[in-house]
């Protein structure tokens, strides 16, 4: 079956400007989760959508916002942006939620690397 | 906060040396699963534990887990080039969302 998707692969943008990224789950996956790599700190938790409902948040300022459709495609935004905003972007997604019984294990997808100018 | 430590950050071994990666957490885990991620490429899932004390093997990778779930570890015998790549935990503490470590990079010396 297909992979996570996520597109585009690779953006240049300039201060002060928005993007915003796709992520395509694998079919029948219901959580998709994502998060900014940087060299400096690793993987960080942006937010995770489960059923069009964003279920959690970490500590990223309000220019950072997603949304997840009905068929579960996710969307990230980022406006403003600022150049520490330059990073991979990983997408993940999951069968669904639910401690201990594997269906949150990650499948991510290939990232969109954002650089701003 | 809900944190994972994990250490080292890097980690240089000859090739056939063993190599092993610690994570950390302060309080009781769900479970925890380890990722690995190539150079150039994205973090690929390798195993979830799941019980107190649990150890799994992949060939010559051994994944444990402490017996009071705070901990874990992850354990290569005699390292090979495709082992290159950094290698994260990551924590459940049973509020869906997984807490990753900050990763360890793993590069062989040929």
């Amino acid at each position: 079956k297909a992979g996570v998707t996520q597109t585009p692969r690779y953006l240049i943008k300039t201060r002060g400007q928005q993007v915003t990224l796709s992520c395509s789950p694998i079919s029948g996956h219901r959580s998709v989760s994502w998060y900014q790599q940087t060299p400096g700190q690793g993987l960080q938790f942006l937010f995770e959508y489960f059923s069009e409902t964003q279920r959690n948040k970490g500590n990223f300022p309000g220019r950072f916002s997603g949304r997840q459709f009905s068929n579960s495609r996710s969307e990230m935004n980022v406006s403003t942006l600022e150049l520490g905003d330059s990073a991979l972007y990983l997408c993940a997604s999951s069968r669904e939620t639910g401690a201990g019984s594997g269906a949150n294990v990650l499948t991510f997808g290939a990232g969109s690397r954002l650089t701003v100018l | 906060g809900q944190q994972v430590m994990q250490i080292p950050q890097y980690q240089h071994v000859q090739e056939g040396e063993d190599f092993t990666t610690y994570c950390n957490s302060s309080t009781t885990l769900s479970n925890i699963q380890w990722y690995k991620q190539r150079p150039g490429g994205h973090p690929v899932f390798l195993i979830q534990l799941v019980k107190s004390g649990e150890v799994k093997k992949q060939k010559r990778l051994t994944f444990q887990f402490g017996e009071a779930k705070k901990n874990s570890s992850l354990h290569i015998t005699a390292t090979q080039t495709t082992d290159v790549g950094t290698y994260f935990c990551a924590g459940d503490f049973g509020n869906e969302k997984l807490t990753f470590g900050t990763g360890t990079r793993l590069t062989i010396i040929p």
